[in-house]
């Protein structure tokens, strides 16, 4: 399976800290997506990152991916308490209609 | 433009019972997915339309069924209900071919009694 796993699991950290969160995943893909979900809510899409690319930011967002080692990584630089959220991996293969998601890391940003 | 729209957001339901829920996708999109979310099992795939075609199915009992319109709206149906079926049932449609940048509805919260 395509399926992204996230670690950790859950990550707790002051305001104005950097959270990583990374990724990996065991099949070749197209593309790798975050998401971000607030509790009990839809998910919303933060960023997309191809397979030919390395690294890509968004604002205080910033992805890497190292197809070699079948992995991703999500840094969120100067968190702030709104990012408390669950972040979602959801890796994509060539020519699939579907993104199948991880567990997901649960982040929680104390102020 | 409106957001991806889903109805009921919230639903009570006996064990044996149906239920169908509807997803109105962003107006222009033609892929729309659907997901169960629990706690126990997290976000799962259940299937995806395009053009009214199921193009791909997760691994969910033939209880679990779609359809999606002409208008790309689409609706889900859960026949016999039972306890396990209590979740978020999450739609998101998509502007491409492939499901990337989804844009997820609020969900439905349904409850099985």
């Amino acid at each position: 399976s395509q399926q992204g796993e996230e670690d950790p699991q859950a990550l707790s950290i002051q305001e104005g800290e950097n959270a990583t969160m990374n990724c990996s995943y065991k099949t070749s893909i197209n593309n790798l997506q975050w998401y971000r979900q607030n509790s009990g809510r839809g998910l919303v899409h933060l960023i997309l990152i191809r397979s030919n690319e390395r690294e890509k930011h968004s604002g205080r967002l910033r992805v890497t991916l190292d197809t070699s080692k079948k992995s991703s990584s999500l840094l969120i630089t100067a968190s702030r308490a709104a990012d408390t959220a669950s972040y979602f991996c959801a890796p994509r293969m060539d020519s699939s209609y579907k993104l199948i998601f991880g567990s997901g890391t649960r982040l929680l940003v104390r102020p | 433009k409106a957001g991806v729209t889903q109805t009921p957001r919230y639903l009570i339901k006996t064990r044996g019972q149906q239920v169908t829920l509807s997803c109105s996708p962003i107006s222009g999109h033609r892929s729309v997915s659907w997901y169960q979310q629990t706690p126990g099992q997290g976000l799962q795939f259940l299937f995806e339309y395009f053009s009214e075609t199921q193009r791909n199915k997760g691994n969910f009992p033939g209880r679990f069924s779609g359809r999606q319109f002409s208008n790309s709206r689409s609706e889900m149906n859960v026949s016999t209900l039972e306890l396990g079926d209590s979740a978020l049932y999450l739609c998101a449609s998509s502007l491409a071919g492939y499901v990337d940048e989804q844009f997820f509805g609020p969900g439905t919260r349904l409850t099985v009694l």
